[in-house]
């Protein structure tokens, strides 16, 4: 199954300024998704990252937010904008293993505290 | 209503015992399921995939039923290793790719 490398693993943020997290996979895939998971909580989709299209975002969340760029089919961004505090949170990007229901694998996570 | 329900636990439980997780999951459209495995501040796992007929795998046994809407997952001699939070997952294929995760049931296995 494909290997993500995914930096930074965590950092500790102003309030007001913005952190890009990234995700290398070591093969191509079409989509690429960001998670959140807010501190014992499940996970929460974002967006889903198709290269050479806009970012489809879920409901409460939002690009001037979270823009995301996806400039190849191996590799992500996901930026925090403006940050506050509500954005300390795990932060993980996920791929398909394979077509067909086989599962997603998950980068290790981006641990970020905003103070 | 929550789109898939677990119970959170803790469930604790000695070691080589039997324990079962089961899973709800409210939309019948639901195309593929999953166990996922997070260990404490490490990204999820998956466990195994979840299918109709039911899937074991060594010690884990898979079992859906699409009828009532449920997942359960049944893991026999527990190990100290198997400590963890075990997330149950489904996925909407047809419109959307996109994973609901449940919040996750914790696992406890004690000497």
């Amino acid at each position: 199954s494909a290997v993500i490398s995914q930096k930074p693993s965590r950092d500790i943020c102003q309030r007001g300024t913005s952190l890009t997290i990234q995700c290398q996979v070591d093969s191509q895939v079409t989509m690429m998704f960001w998670y959140r998971q807010q501190p014992g909580q499940s996970l929460t989709l974002i967006a889903t990252a198709n290269q050479g299209s806009e970012a489809t975002y879920e409901s409460g969340f939002v690009i001037d937010k979270f823009p995301i760029s996806r400039p190849n089919l191996t590799f992500s961004t996901l930026t925090v904008s403006n940050m506050s505090p509500e954005d300390s949170s795990i932060y993980l990007c996920s791929v398909e293993v394979s077509r067909g229901g086989y599962g997603y694998t998950f980068g290790s996570g981006t641990r970020l505290t905003v103070v | 209503r929550k789109e898939v329900e677990q119970d959170p636990g803790p469930f604790n439980v000695p070691e080589g015992a039997t324990v079962a997780f089961n899973c709800t999951y409210s939309n019948s459209a639901s195309q593929s399921f999953f166990w996922y495995r997070q260990d404490c501040r490490k990204e999820p796992k998956l466990l195994m995939s979840v299918y109709s007929s039911g899937n074991e795998d060594g010690r884990f046994t898979a079992q859906l039923n699409r009828a009532s809407q449920y997942i359960s997952l049944l893991i026999r001699d527990s190990k100290l290793s198997d400590s963890a939070t075990y997330l149950c997952v489904v996925n909407m294929i047809i419109n959307t790719d996109k994973l609901i995760f449940g919040t996750g049931t914790r696992l406890q296995v004690f000497p």
